[in-house]
């Protein structure tokens, strides 16, 4: 069955660097999301994106966040200055793009660790 | 506001026995909704999901039901296995085409006693 894959499953980073988490979403898929979760909390939305574009953000999606298609398979979230609030998994989903609701399926995530 | 939300937080079932995990919603706009589980490390799981033309949708030894006059939905797992311990999320869409955000609920915890 096919898969979204994240890479890597665990990044620890200095407060101020700069991460890139990778995603490769199921093939046949156009539409693409990000989404965290703090240890013990809910899953929050991030970020849609869909035909090159944002098509949604959520208040959490400031400006340190960007997201980008590089190419026909990977689909990153980049934090340009992290800071220890961003300390989370990181799950990206996809979904078939269709005029109806279809399921988003999730990634296993990666736990970002900011120190 | 607009919010989802779960009865309660954890459920102990024992092997075998059918189990029901509530879940509540506040937008009536609300159109389409996934029972996602969630093991420990792991991404959330689709496990079914059902739109608001219907009351009820079944899967494999899965049952959602939605209940729109109080805004309600349900998942029902029969004859429970000790696979099925994980974290639940109810999760609400409200899209309009080409906006597809997933707002989730805080989860149940269910546990399978042997």
């Amino acid at each position: 069955e096919p898969e979204v894959t994240q890479t890597p499953s665990h990044q620890v980073t200095q407060m101020g660097q700069e991460v890139i988490l990778r995603c490769v979403p199921i093939s046949n898929h156009l539409y693409f999301y990000w989404y965290r979760q703090i240890l013990g909390q809910k899953v929050e939305f991030l970020v849609s994106f869909y035909n090159n574009e944002i098509s949604e953000k959520s208040e959490i999606f400031d400006d340190q966040f960007s997201v980008e298609r590089p190419d026909g398979s990977n689909f990153t979230l980049k934090i340009r200055s992290t800071k220890l609030e961003d300390s989370a998994m990181y799950f990206c989903a996809s979904s078939e793009a269709f005029s109806g609701h279809q399921p988003q399926h999730f990634g296993d995530g990666t736990r970002l660790s900011i120190l | 506001g607009e919010s989802v939300g779960l009865h309660l937080p954890t459920l102990s079932v024992q092997e075998g026995d059918n189990s029901i995990i509530n879940c509540a919603y506040s937008n009536s706009a609300s159109d389409y909704f996934i029972w996602y589980k969630q093991e420990s490390g792991k991404g959330p799981q689709f496990i079914i999901d059902i739109r608001s033309n219907m009351d009820k949708r079944q899967g494999q030894r899965v049952t959602v039901l939605l209940n729109k006059t109080v805004k309600h939905l349900s998942l029902q797992i029969a004859a429970t296995q000790p696979g099925d311990s994980a974290v639940y999320f109810c999760a609400e869409n409200r899209a309009n085409f080409g906006n597809e955000k997933l707002t989730f609920g805080t989860g149940t915890r269910l546990t399978i006693i042997p």
